[in-house]
């Protein structure tokens, strides 16, 4: 299971965009990046889920480049309420069943 | 969102006692899941289940037992439980078991340990 590194915390200002970079230097060909985010006392909720280039939908974008070692996840003017723990995983079916590994995630504070 | 409910959704009890948290999920989906999130830690998978057969037991102290009598329903039997087991415990479902499936999580129960 490809290991995900992230910055440990983030802060941004109302109406900026932020941008959140993950690390995953070993991801293997059938790894697919998902994006997850986490309000405090509540579980993570899915953002955004892709497997290269760029993926768009209501809530952020994500980059991930052409050797796929890297994904950013990009909130468009973020608001105070933006402000979560982001979580990176990378990781598909292995053949002794899968492990879903949580890393630390990126704690954004949004400031007014 | 409801398609994931948990209950209690806070619970308190001592180290003798027995007790179960109780996971329902009403979107058709085929996995559950049982994660323990402690204070200031990640996310830790304890027990996967697909179509009700448990695929995955992450070293889980026997003290916490999972039940799973249909695809819907997710159960974890707690017992004689230590003061470290005080956690948020979160309960997920998805299609079917893989990281590339998107798990819709639960509100969580908040457990603490006396």
């Amino acid at each position: 299971l490809a290991k995900t590194t992230q910055p440990i915390s983030m802060d941004s200002y109302e109406g900026q965009e932020v941008n959140i970079t993950c690390s995953h230097n070993n991801i293997a060909t059938n790894d697919y990046i998902t994006w997850y985010q986490q309000f405090p006392s509540q579980g993570p909720r899915f953002i955004i889920q892709g497997y290269k280039t760029k993926v768009t939908n209501e809530v952020a974008s994500l980059f991930i480049p052409a050797d796929r070692k890297s994904s950013t996840l990009s909130l468009p003017r973020v608001s105070l309420s933006d402000t979560a723990v982001y979580y990176c995983l990378v990781g598909d079916i292995g053949t002794g069943g899968f492990k879903t590994i949580f890393g630390a995630g990126t704690r954004l504070f949004v400031k007014a | 969102e409801t398609g994931v409910t948990q209950t209690p959704r806070h619970l308190v009890m001592g180290m003798t006692n027995k007790k179960s948290l109780k996971c329902e999920q009403h979107l058709g989906h085929n996995a559950m899941y049982w994660y323990k999130q402690s204070a200031k830690k990640p996310l830790e998978l304890m027990f996967v289940y697909n179509f009700k057969e448990q695929t995955e037991n992450n070293s889980v102290p026997s003290r916490f037992s999972p039940e799973c009598p249909n695809s819907s329903h997710l159960f974890l039997h707690l017992h004689t439980l230590q003061p470290e087991d005080s956690a948020l415990y979160l309960c997920a479902s998805s299609q079917l078991p893989g990281h590339q499936e998107t798990q819709y999580f639960g509100p969580g129960t908040r457990l603490l340990v006396l």
